[in-house]
């Protein structure tokens, strides 16, 4: 299994402003993955990261309020630009346990946001 | 589409007694499964999966699922629930085609003591 940290674990922003969470895995992997989950509701997919390519987002996503970057095969971050309230949410990154897109996932402990 | 339903909102159950936490599914393909855990203020937690192979599948903590492909489910199961697996229960799945999640809505377990 793969060991997934996050940073920061929690922020309180205000609106309008950005904010960049970072994901850091313990080894190298070719699929991440950023998932929004919004208070007391399930996990909602917003991109795929794969290391030297544009990140795939799902719809209803938009890179220009999403930005990804994925330097290296052990880490990545996601930026929540422009925020509002409606953005508060606690955003997960995972990576898949096979290297093939088809095992597991692993799942980092989530960044819990807050939009006032 | 690929769909994965929850029926239960909240599952309350006494300790020692056994149970279940029911997920259906819709896929276009090979189905691959999955559950998952969450404790307060902590990420998921892989349980077990159903990728191909027995019905019956093992997983951590003494949980285990049974895949029915009649009737498109796979439910989570204990013989004996404990007050510390009080938790947020998520079933997904995967189409064998890709390699998208689609989560349910998720489950909330109780476990009375």
């Amino acid at each position: 299994s793969a060991v997934i940290s996050q940073k920061p674990s929690r922020d309180i922003c205000q609106r309008g402003t950005s904010l960049t969470i970072q994901c850091q895995v313990d080894s190298q992997v070719t699929m991440m993955f950023w998932y929004r989950q919004q208070p007391g509701q399930s996990l909602t997919l917003i991109a795929t990261a794969n290391q030297g390519s544009e990140a795939t987002y799902e719809s209803g996503f938009v890179i220009d309020k999403f930005p990804i970057s994925r330097p290296n095969l052990t880490f990545s971050t996601l930026t929540v630009s422009n925020m509002s309230p409606e953005d508060s949410s606690i955003y997960l990154c995972s990576v898949d346990g096979s290297g093939q897109g088809v095992g597991e996932q692993f799942f980092g402990p989530g960044t819990r946001l807050t939009v006032l | 589409a690929q769909s994965v339903a929850q029926p239960e909102d909240q599952v309350n159950v006494a300790e020692g007694n056994p149970l279940t936490v029911k997920c259906t599914y819709s896929v276009s393909g090979n189905p691959y499964l999955f559950w998952y855990v969450q404790y307060p203020n902590r990420g998921l937690q892989f349980l077990l999966k159903y990728i191909t192979g027995d019905n019956l599948v093992k997983g951590s903590y003494g949980f285990e699922a049974e895949f029915n492909k009649s009737q498109t489910s796979f439910h989570l199961k204990k013989p004996s629930a404990l007050v510390s697996d009080s938790a947020l229960y998520f079933c997904a799945v995967r189409d064998g085609g890709t390699y998208k999640y689609i989560f349910g809505t998720g489950t909330r377990l109780k476990v009375l003591a």
